[in-house]
């Protein structure tokens, strides 16, 4: 069964700081990864999508990193902002196309 | 826009009644996921479909239920609430394996 895990469960950061969430899973055979971002009492907005034949992906300041090999992943989010205080979740899709999410890093960036 | 919608957003409920919680997409996407999200849990998959008429258990099937008659809805029927099940309800829509799946605004339901 795949679990898949996220260090750490909370993050508090000054304005601007570089940053680096991890996510690591038990299972390598994933077909892809994907991180959201989850705001208090919203739903899920996807960041971005790895396929597990790359290594990495980028969006503006967000930079997502997959080791299949190793299990893990990495969202390194620059020069970071108050308003990208959010939860942060990693999940994985095995064969079917279904997702086994990690519990979440919450992030916190004060002003 | 295509969009995924959920409704209704909140509910109440009373043990032992039946609920349908409704999902409807416009992407005319063939996957679609029903999961619950719950404090030490995190998102757990309840049920999913490939297309009209096919359904699947996921891992916390046990008390609930879904049917797919056209691509663009997803009903979650619990059969008789309890307060195990009180959670946030999330659909999510993709258009097949290798695609991100997209999710909706949840729905909050409590079973008293």
């Amino acid at each position: 069964k795949q679990e898949v895990t996220q260090i750490p469960a909370a993050l508090s950061v000054p304005e601007g700081e570089n940053l680096v969430l991890n996510c690591s899973f038990t299972d390598s055979a994933i077909y892809n990864l994907q991180w959201f971002r989850q705001d208090p009492g919203k739903g899920l907005t996807s960041l971005l999508l790895i396929q597990s034949s790359q290594r990495e992906q980028t969006s503006g300041r967000l930079n997502a990193s997959l080791d299949k090999s190793s299990g893990r992943s990495t969202l390194y989010i620059a020069a970071s902002q108050p308003g990208d205080s959010a939860t942060y979740l990693c999940a994985v899709s095995n064969a079917g196309n279904m997702l086994t999410f990690g519990g979440g890093t919450r992030l916190m960036v004060k002003p | 826009d295509a969009e995924i919608t959920q409704s209704p957003r909140h509910k109440i409920t009373e043990t032992g009644r039946q609920v349908t919680l409704a999902c409807h997409q416009t992407w005319n996407h063939n996957n679609m996921f029903w999961y619950r999200q719950d404090l030490g849990h995190g998102l757990r998959l309840i049920h999913y479909s490939y297309g009209v008429q096919d359904t699947n258990k996921g891992e916390v099937s046990d008390g609930y239920s879904v049917s797919r008659s056209n691509t663009e809805d997803l009903p979650l029927t619990l059969e008789s609430a309890a307060s195990s099940q009180t959670s946030v309800y999330f659909c999510a829509s993709s258009p097949g394996e290798d695609y991100e799946q997209y999710f909706g605004p949840g729905t909050r339901l409590t079973v008293t």
